[in-house]
């Protein structure tokens, strides 16, 4: 079965803080997407990832970087955690190209910012 | 940029009941996609329908492109139905998914 993995489920952090969140798919596939779900605001996009060590920024990625090392893995780094940061983090990968076929999601990481 | 509107944005119904969740969208796309989030918060895909119908159990879809809107029906509805049902479009300018905010499904036993 195709999996999008990330690492933690729940993760609780000091303001302050450097956050990494990691993300692994089994897919192959060459698109990676970080978004965050927030009551009311639907998901919005922070950064994604077309190719290896290649990044675009998506709609809201002040606060956040990435790094895409591997085809496989897409970490996104909260440098300094603050508190409206506290969020649903969620990691996707799809096929390349047009239309963005086979979005695939993780479980999201859950993160509160203390 | 692209609007994309989901309604409506809440639906309480009794197990067995059918339903139809709609998503209009303010301009032409090339890609349309229905997702559920289940109350875990795991996205899943229900369907990839940029035009035409498609149907998957108890889940159909319909989109009228021309009209610009999208139509998910669920039928015999089930207490695992319950969700947030999220519409996401792109188009030729700008080919990442835009969000609805999402139909919130409860299905009461």
């Amino acid at each position: 079965d195709v999996k999008v993995t990330q690492s933690s489920r729940y993760l609780v952090k000091r303001t302050g803080e450097k956050v990494f969140l990691e993300c692994v798919q089994d897919m192959d596939h060459e698109n990676m997407f970080w978004y965050r779900q927030d009551p009311g605001l639907g998901l919005r996009l922070i950064y994604f990832s077309y190719d290896v060590k290649m990044k675009e920024k998506g709609d809201i990625p002040e606060g956040y970087s990435v790094s895409r090392e591997k085809k496989e893995r897409f970490s996104l780094i909260l440098e300094s955690a603050s508190t409206n940061q506290t969020s649903m983090y969620l990691c996707a990968s799809s096929l390349p190209g047009l239309p963005n076929y086979g979005y695939t999601f993780g479980s999201g990481t859950r993160l509160t910012v203390v | 940029g692209i609007q994309v509107e989901q309604s409506p944005p809440d639906l309480i119904l009794q197990e067995g009941a059918n339903s139809t969740l709609r998503c209009n969208f303010s301009d032409s796309v090339n890609n349309l996609q229905w997702f559920h989030q289940n109350p875990w918060g795991q996205l899943i895909n229900l369907f990839y329908i940029p035009s035409g119908t498609k149907q998957n159990g108890r889940l159909s879809a319909t989109t009228v492109a021309t009209e610009r809107y999208s139509l998910l029906y669920i039928s015999s509805s089930q207490t695992t139905d319950s969700g947030v049902y999220f519409c996401a479009v792109s188009t030729d300018s700008n080919y990442q998914l835009i969000w609805g905010a999402g139909t919130k499904l409860i299905i009461k036993p």
